[in-house]
């Protein structure tokens, strides 16, 4: 069965500052990974999906990596400012079904001005 | 625009009543799932559908039901068998492909009186 776990829990960090976000699944035959940002009381926003022949995928201050074999993934985020301010969660298909993803517990982010 | 509508924003329940929270999308996606998301134990898979009528329970379908007639929408409704229905319910979509980002709608606060 398929597990993912993110860490750390919380994170507070002054602006401006690099940080990185990690994530960490046991079953390494991932097709893909995504990450997704939550706000408080919304909806979850999709913001980078890494294929498993990818190692990388950048989409603006945001960059993921993703080592199948050692069952990780990163979330780096550079030049963090107060609007990152969110929980950030990683998902991998199920080890059975059809897209159902299985997701980690999340991180959350404050900056601070 | 395109995307995933969710209502009501907030859903009040007595004690043995059923409820239907209801999703819609616009995105022509075949998938569409149902998460419940409570503190601390991140998103969990209630039941998917890949295609028009037809559906199937996620990790903790009991206490709730699905229906799955047109492509554009899949109501939930919990129904009295769900003995502790209190948490934010995501309803999600995709196109069907392993490779697939999965949107999500807003999000129903269910609060049970």
């Amino acid at each position: 069965k398929q597990e993912v776990t993110q860490i750390p829990a919380a994170l507070s960090v002054p602006e401006g500052e690099n940080l990185v976000l990690n994530c960490s699944f046991t079953d390494s035959a991932i097709y893909n990974l995504q990450w997704f940002r939550q706000d408080p009381g919304k909806g979850l926003t999709s913001l980078l999906l890494i294929q498993s022949s990818q190692r990388e995928q950048t989409s603006g201050r945001l960059n993921a990596s993703l080592d199948k074999s050692s069952g990780r993934s990163t979330l780096y985020i550079a030049a963090s400012q107060p609007g990152d301010s969110a929980t950030y969660l990683c998902a991998v298909p199920k080890d059975s079904g059809y897209s159902t993803l299985t997701f980690g517990k999340g991180t959350m982010l404050l900056v601070s001005p | 625009d395109g995307g995933i509508t969710q209502s009501p924003k907030y859903l009040f329940r007595k004690e043995g009543q059923n409820v239907t929270l209801s999703c819609e999308q616009n995105l022509n996606h075949d998938a569409m799932y149902w998460y419940r998301q409570d503190p601390g134990q991140g998103l969990r898979l209630i039941y998917y559908s890949q295609i028009v009528n037809d559906f199937q329970k996620g990790d903790i379908a009991e206490g709730y039901s699905v229906s799955r007639e047109k492509k554009e929408s899949f109501p939930l409704t919990v129904t009295s068998a769900q003995k502790n229905p209190t948490a934010f319910y995501l309803c999600a979509s995709t196109n069907g492909q392993w490779a697939d980002t999965q949107y999500f709608g807003p999000g129903t606060r269910l609060t049970v009186l």
